[in-house]
Protein backbone atom coordinates (compact mmCIF):
# COMPACT_ATOMS: atom_id res chain seq x y z
CA UNK A 1 0.00 0.00 0.00
CA UNK A 2 1.19 3.22 -0.93
CA UNK A 3 1.77 5.73 1.60
CA UNK A 4 3.32 9.38 1.37
CA UNK A 5 5.43 11.60 3.72
CA UNK A 6 5.80 15.17 3.63
CA UNK A 7 8.79 16.90 5.75
CA UNK A 8 8.16 19.50 7.10
CA UNK A 9 5.11 19.69 8.26
CA UNK A 10 5.02 23.78 8.22
CA UNK A 11 8.48 25.76 7.48
CA UNK A 12 8.65 29.89 7.55
CA UNK A 13 11.53 31.33 5.74
CA UNK A 14 12.24 35.29 5.06
CA UNK A 15 11.80 36.28 1.68
CA UNK A 16 15.15 35.33 -0.88
CA UNK A 17 15.85 32.12 0.71
CA UNK A 18 16.65 29.06 -1.56
CA UNK A 19 14.38 25.83 0.20
CA UNK A 20 13.86 22.40 -0.21
CA UNK A 21 10.62 20.54 0.38
CA UNK A 22 10.84 16.83 0.65
CA UNK A 23 8.35 14.22 -0.38
CA UNK A 24 9.35 10.12 0.39
CA UNK A 25 6.82 7.64 -0.63
CA UNK A 26 6.56 3.39 0.10
CA UNK A 27 5.89 2.34 -3.28
CA UNK A 28 8.82 2.35 -6.02
CA UNK A 29 6.67 1.44 -8.71
CA UNK A 30 5.11 4.61 -9.35
CA UNK A 31 4.43 5.97 -13.01
CA UNK A 32 4.67 9.92 -12.14
CA UNK A 33 4.96 12.23 -9.23
CA UNK A 34 2.92 15.79 -9.14
CA UNK A 35 3.92 18.08 -6.68
CA UNK A 36 0.55 21.26 -6.04
CA UNK A 37 0.62 24.30 -4.57
CA UNK A 38 -2.89 25.21 -2.38
CA UNK A 39 -3.60 28.51 -1.42
CA UNK A 40 -6.15 28.58 2.04
CA UNK A 41 -9.78 27.45 0.86
CA UNK A 42 -8.93 26.52 -2.80
CA UNK A 43 -8.43 23.61 -5.03
CA UNK A 44 -4.98 22.66 -6.52
CA UNK A 45 -2.53 24.18 -8.83
CA UNK A 46 -0.20 21.99 -10.69
CA UNK A 47 3.60 22.77 -10.52
CA UNK A 48 5.81 20.33 -11.78
CA UNK A 49 4.78 16.52 -12.78
CA UNK A 50 7.86 13.77 -13.00
CA UNK A 51 7.16 10.53 -15.10
CA UNK A 52 8.91 7.92 -13.59
CA UNK A 53 11.42 7.77 -16.16
CA UNK A 54 12.37 11.31 -15.73
CA UNK A 55 14.65 12.59 -13.06
CA UNK A 56 13.71 16.07 -12.86
CA UNK A 57 11.60 18.82 -14.36
CA UNK A 58 12.39 22.67 -14.38
CA UNK A 59 10.02 25.46 -13.99
CA UNK A 60 10.91 29.16 -13.35
CA UNK A 61 12.33 28.84 -10.15
CA UNK A 62 10.75 25.70 -9.26
CA UNK A 63 12.58 22.58 -9.77
CA UNK A 64 11.70 19.18 -8.66
CA UNK A 65 13.60 15.59 -8.57
CA UNK A 66 12.76 12.19 -8.42
CA UNK A 67 15.04 9.15 -7.21
CA UNK A 68 12.85 5.85 -7.58
CA UNK A 69 15.30 4.05 -5.90
CA UNK A 70 15.01 5.70 -2.66
CA UNK A 71 11.72 6.84 -2.49
CA UNK A 72 12.24 10.72 -2.69
CA UNK A 73 11.43 13.76 -4.41
CA UNK A 74 12.22 17.50 -3.19
CA UNK A 75 10.96 20.32 -5.12
CA UNK A 76 13.71 23.37 -5.07
CA UNK A 77 12.39 26.87 -4.67
CA UNK A 78 14.59 29.63 -5.32
CA UNK A 79 14.98 33.24 -4.12
CA UNK A 80 11.23 32.28 -1.98
CA UNK A 81 9.15 35.29 -2.33
CA UNK A 82 5.72 36.20 -0.07
CA UNK A 83 3.69 35.07 -2.81
CA UNK A 84 5.20 31.38 -2.47
CA UNK A 85 3.37 31.07 0.99
CA UNK A 86 0.64 28.32 0.50
CA UNK A 87 0.43 24.93 1.12
CA UNK A 88 2.53 22.64 -1.03
CA UNK A 89 1.18 18.93 -2.18
CA UNK A 90 3.46 16.06 -3.32
CA UNK A 91 0.99 12.92 -4.59
CA UNK A 92 2.18 9.91 -6.08
CA UNK A 93 0.61 7.93 -8.93
CA UNK A 94 1.43 4.26 -8.51
CA UNK A 95 1.05 1.54 -11.17
CA UNK A 96 -1.93 -0.64 -10.83
CA UNK A 97 -4.25 1.98 -10.16
CA UNK A 98 -5.00 5.69 -11.35
CA UNK A 99 -5.70 7.27 -8.42
CA UNK A 100 -3.08 9.57 -6.83
CA UNK A 101 -1.80 9.42 -3.12
CA UNK A 102 -1.05 12.28 -1.62
CA UNK A 103 1.06 13.30 1.12
CA UNK A 104 -0.60 15.77 3.91
CA UNK A 105 1.64 18.77 2.60
CA UNK A 106 3.71 21.37 3.48
CA UNK A 107 2.42 24.87 4.84
CA UNK A 108 4.77 27.32 4.00
CA UNK A 109 5.32 30.67 4.59
CA UNK A 110 7.40 33.62 3.01
CA UNK A 111 8.05 36.54 5.21
CA UNK A 112 8.55 39.94 3.58
CA UNK B 1 -12.31 29.29 -19.25
CA UNK B 2 -10.52 25.95 -20.35
CA UNK B 3 -10.10 24.53 -16.56
CA UNK B 4 -12.01 22.17 -14.35
CA UNK B 5 -15.07 23.71 -13.44
CA UNK B 6 -16.97 22.80 -10.36
CA UNK B 7 -20.52 23.25 -9.08
CA UNK B 8 -21.48 24.58 -6.62
CA UNK B 9 -18.43 25.83 -4.95
CA UNK B 10 -20.25 26.12 -1.17
CA UNK B 11 -23.31 23.82 -0.28
CA UNK B 12 -24.35 24.26 3.14
CA UNK B 13 -26.93 21.22 4.41
CA UNK B 14 -28.63 19.50 7.23
CA UNK B 15 -28.05 16.10 8.54
CA UNK B 16 -30.32 13.99 6.35
CA UNK B 17 -30.39 15.45 3.34
CA UNK B 18 -29.03 15.08 0.07
CA UNK B 19 -26.32 16.82 -1.94
CA UNK B 20 -25.32 16.78 -5.42
CA UNK B 21 -22.29 18.29 -6.73
CA UNK B 22 -21.35 18.82 -10.21
CA UNK B 23 -17.56 18.70 -12.61
CA UNK B 24 -16.74 19.71 -15.87
CA UNK B 25 -13.90 18.27 -16.79
CA UNK B 26 -10.89 19.86 -19.46
CA UNK B 27 -12.75 19.25 -22.73
CA UNK B 28 -10.94 16.82 -24.30
CA UNK B 29 -9.96 14.90 -20.91
CA UNK B 30 -11.37 11.37 -20.92
CA UNK B 31 -10.52 10.71 -17.07
CA UNK B 32 -12.22 12.03 -14.25
CA UNK B 33 -11.43 11.77 -10.75
CA UNK B 34 -12.91 12.58 -7.23
CA UNK B 35 -11.46 13.48 -4.13
CA UNK B 36 -12.14 14.52 -0.88
CA UNK B 37 -10.32 16.62 1.45
CA UNK B 38 -10.20 17.80 5.31
CA UNK B 39 -8.82 19.96 7.10
CA UNK B 40 -4.89 19.57 7.32
CA UNK B 41 -5.26 17.10 5.15
CA UNK B 42 -4.23 15.71 1.87
CA UNK B 43 -6.55 14.78 -1.05
CA UNK B 44 -8.13 11.14 -0.36
CA UNK B 45 -9.08 9.52 -3.57
CA UNK B 46 -12.86 8.56 -4.10
CA UNK B 47 -13.53 7.44 -7.40
CA UNK B 48 -12.67 7.34 -10.80
CA UNK B 49 -13.74 7.38 -14.59
CA UNK B 50 -12.70 6.39 -17.74
CA UNK B 51 -14.88 8.25 -19.98
CA UNK B 52 -18.13 7.20 -18.92
CA UNK B 53 -17.05 3.89 -16.74
CA UNK B 54 -16.55 4.04 -13.24
CA UNK B 55 -13.25 1.94 -13.14
CA UNK B 56 -11.92 2.18 -9.53
CA UNK B 57 -13.64 3.33 -6.48
CA UNK B 58 -12.23 4.00 -2.94
CA UNK B 59 -13.86 2.04 -0.10
CA UNK B 60 -14.71 5.97 1.71
CA UNK B 61 -16.87 5.53 -0.82
CA UNK B 62 -19.60 4.23 0.98
CA UNK B 63 -23.60 3.16 0.00
CA UNK B 64 -24.55 6.81 0.39
CA UNK B 65 -21.98 7.87 -1.99
CA UNK B 66 -22.80 7.25 -6.23
CA UNK B 67 -20.97 9.18 -8.98
CA UNK B 68 -21.86 9.35 -12.23
CA UNK B 69 -20.48 10.17 -15.99
CA UNK B 70 -23.31 9.54 -18.34
CA UNK B 71 -21.77 10.88 -21.48
CA UNK B 72 -18.00 10.64 -20.48
CA UNK B 73 -17.99 14.29 -20.01
CA UNK B 74 -19.60 16.00 -17.15
CA UNK B 75 -19.55 14.22 -13.83
CA UNK B 76 -22.12 13.82 -10.89
CA UNK B 77 -21.02 13.20 -6.99
CA UNK B 78 -24.29 12.71 -4.88
CA UNK B 79 -24.67 12.21 -1.36
CA UNK B 80 -27.31 10.83 0.39
CA UNK B 81 -28.58 11.05 3.58
CA UNK B 82 -25.62 13.37 4.13
CA UNK B 83 -23.82 13.21 8.02
CA UNK B 84 -21.44 15.79 9.48
CA UNK B 85 -18.22 13.66 8.79
CA UNK B 86 -19.08 14.46 5.47
CA UNK B 87 -18.16 18.07 6.06
CA UNK B 88 -15.01 18.32 3.47
CA UNK B 89 -13.94 19.69 0.87
CA UNK B 90 -14.92 17.98 -2.44
CA UNK B 91 -12.37 18.14 -5.45
CA UNK B 92 -12.79 16.86 -8.87
CA UNK B 93 -9.94 16.60 -11.42
CA UNK B 94 -9.93 15.34 -15.04
CA UNK B 95 -6.81 14.22 -17.22
CA UNK B 96 -5.71 12.70 -20.56
CA UNK B 97 -5.21 9.49 -21.62
CA UNK B 98 -1.53 9.29 -23.46
CA UNK B 99 -1.01 13.05 -23.06
CA UNK B 100 1.39 14.28 -20.23
CA UNK B 101 1.71 11.08 -18.60
CA UNK B 102 -1.86 11.19 -16.89
CA UNK B 103 -0.92 14.95 -15.53
CA UNK B 104 -4.08 15.94 -13.11
CA UNK B 105 -5.62 19.23 -13.29
CA UNK B 106 -8.09 19.68 -10.28
CA UNK B 107 -11.02 22.11 -9.84
CA UNK B 108 -11.85 24.52 -7.72
CA UNK B 109 -13.85 22.22 -5.46
CA UNK B 110 -16.83 22.06 -3.67
CA UNK B 111 -16.77 22.62 -0.14
CA UNK B 112 -19.76 20.99 1.93
CA UNK B 113 -20.60 21.61 5.51
CA UNK B 114 -23.24 19.14 7.30
CA UNK B 115 -25.20 20.84 10.00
Amino acid sequence: KQEVTQIPAALSVPEGENLVLNCSFTDSAIYNLQWFRQDPGKGLTSLLLIQSSQREQTSGRLNASLDKSSGRSTLYIAASQPGDSATYLCAAGTSGTYKYIFGTGTRLKVLA
Amino acid sequence: DTGVSQDPRHKITKRGQNVTFRCDPISEHNRLYWYRQTLGQGPEFLTYFQNEAQLEKSRLLSDRFSAERPKGSFSTLEIQRTEQGDSAMYLCASSLRGGGADEQFFGPGTRLTVL
